[in-house]
């Protein structure tokens, strides 16, 4: 089982729609999570970080946090073509003899039709 | 937001030659950066772990006397690729890590290698 799974997509959503995007973590120890974007041929970018079970919004990004069921998500509310990346769920697991780590998915392509 | 700097943005070399590459943290101090690879359409792959003021640690299958890493300060760490060959061309992206654990990248360094 990998640590860390997304489904790869693409998703497509059309414009203005809500975009759910999923992930689930193997390690109950894991302690952060997050989101990046990655546009084609460039880094990651952060986007969302959430600590604690239940949402987290900034803008049209929701993050959600299930540390029962081991379960984080994304939602991208009035989704625009600019949106179209694919995204990385990342989680951190603290480890006491190195740096902790982040433990990142393969991410998921979400694309935004017009 | 926390900005990450890496210099040079593309570089072609010939074969045999090194290449440093540079990763600045340029408003936060990073005790812990980070050093991927990223080939066309695949996840990051991590590298190693460099702590300000110590060796780097490295992932298993990482060359430690091939990618040299100094993180000579708390904004700064180096790369350098050392006798470089084709199978070395790559997308290569440093992270360093801030507070609450966010772990922010910098723009990466596409290599080629002739």
């Amino acid at each position: 089982q990998k640590e860390v799974e997304q489904n790869s997509g693409p998703l497509s959503v059309p414009e203005g729609a809500i975009a759910s995007l999923n992930c689930t973590y193997s390690d109950r120890g894991s302690q952060s999570f997050f989101w990046y974007r990655q546009y084609s041929g460039k880094s990651p970018e952060l986007i969302m970080s959430i600590y604690s079970n239940g949402d987290k919004e900034d803008g049209r990004f929701t993050a959600q946090l299930n540390k029962a069921s081991q379960y984080v998500s994304l939602l991208i509310r009035d989704s625009q073509p600019s949106d179209s990346a694919t995204y990385l769920c990342a989680v951190l697991v603290p480890n006491t003899g190195t740096a902790s780590k982040l433990t990142f998915g393969t991410g998921t392509r979400l694309q935004v039709t017009l | 937001g926390a900005v990450v700097s890496q210099h040079p943005s593309r570089v072609i070399c010939k074969s045999g030659t090194s290449v440093k590459i540079e990763c600045r943290s340029l408003d936060f101090q990073a005790t812990t950066m980070f050093w991927y690879r990223q080939f066309p359409k695949q996840s990051l792959m991590l590298m190693a772990t460099s702590n300000e003021g110590s060796k780097a640690t490295y992932e298993q299958g990482v060359e430690k006397d091939k990618f040299l890493i100094n993180h000579a300060s708390l904004t700064l760490s180096t790369l350098t690729v050392t006798s470089a060959h084709p199978e070395d061309s790559s997308f290569y992206i440093c992270s360093a890590r801030g507070r609450a654990y966010e772990q922010y990248f910098g723009p990466g360094t596409r290599l080629t290698v002739t």
